[in-house]
């Protein structure tokens, strides 16, 4: 079946510096592919998207490009800031599924001033 | 728009007692998902609807119930609850179509001893 594999966490990083979570997938379709983030005590909101292989996602200077050929879609920013710790959730759906989502475990954040 | 509204925000519930965690949304959204968020871990989907009257299973679907007699609502039920339920539970819609995003409620926490 379909899944989605996220490096383990907790990381922390100093203001300022970049990041990089890897997130590796495994689908038998066409996926089009997601990051989620979760801030404390609220639900997940869609932080950016990417629907076919070589499409880059961005939002509030995080950035994740869909590598069909490696089956990854890495979310990347190259100056975290304090307001960025959260837990971040790398997701698929596959078209023609009613848009169910499969989750990664998640990746908690946290950013040091 | 409220979005997406889940009541309670909190509950604790005694083994054997049965409940309803209740969902809405405003956004007319044809489709809507229950998902589970257990520590540590990512989501995963208990039920989902792609319109009223019409409901399917998820991955983890044993031990809950739903229906979707109009657009807006999406009670989940809880027969005899368990400990192995206690949870985070989160509900979300969206709207048919290839791109289209899901818009999360704030969760309801729930706890079975």
């Amino acid at each position: 079946g379909d899944s989605v594999t996220q490096m383990e966490g907790p990381v922390t990083l100093s203001e300022e510096a970049f990041l990089t979570i890897n997130c590796t997938y495994t689908a038998t379709g066409y996926p089009s592919l997601f990051w989620y983030v979760q801030y404390p005590g609220e639900g997940l909101q869609l932080l950016l998207k990417a629907t076919k292989a070589d499409d880059k996602g961005s939002n509030k200077g995080f950035e994740a490009t869909y590598r069909k050929e490696t089956t990854s879609f890495h979310l990347e920013k190259g100056s975290v800031q304090v307001s960025d710790s959260a837990v971040y959730f790398c997701a698929l759906t596959i078209s023609g599924s009613a848009r169910q989502l499969t989750f990664g475990s998640g990746t908690q954040l946290t950013v040091l001033p | 728009n409220a979005g997406v509204t889940q009541t309670p925000k909190f509950r604790i519930l005694k083994i054997g007692q049965s409940m309803t965690l209740q969902c809405a949304q405003d956004m007319n959204h044809n489709y809507m998902y229950w998902y589970r968020q257990d520590p540590g871990m990512g989501l995963k989907l208990i039920y989902y609807s792609v319109g009223a009257g019409i409901t399917d299973k998820g991955e983890v679907p044993n031990g809950y119930n739903v229906s979707r007699s109009t657009t807006e609502d999406f009670p989940l039920r809880l027969e005899l609850a368990a400990p192995s339920q206690t949870s985070v539970y989160f509900c979300a819609s969206s709207y048919q179509g290839e791109e289209d995003e899901q818009y999360f409620g704030p969760g309801t926490r729930l706890t079975v001893t």
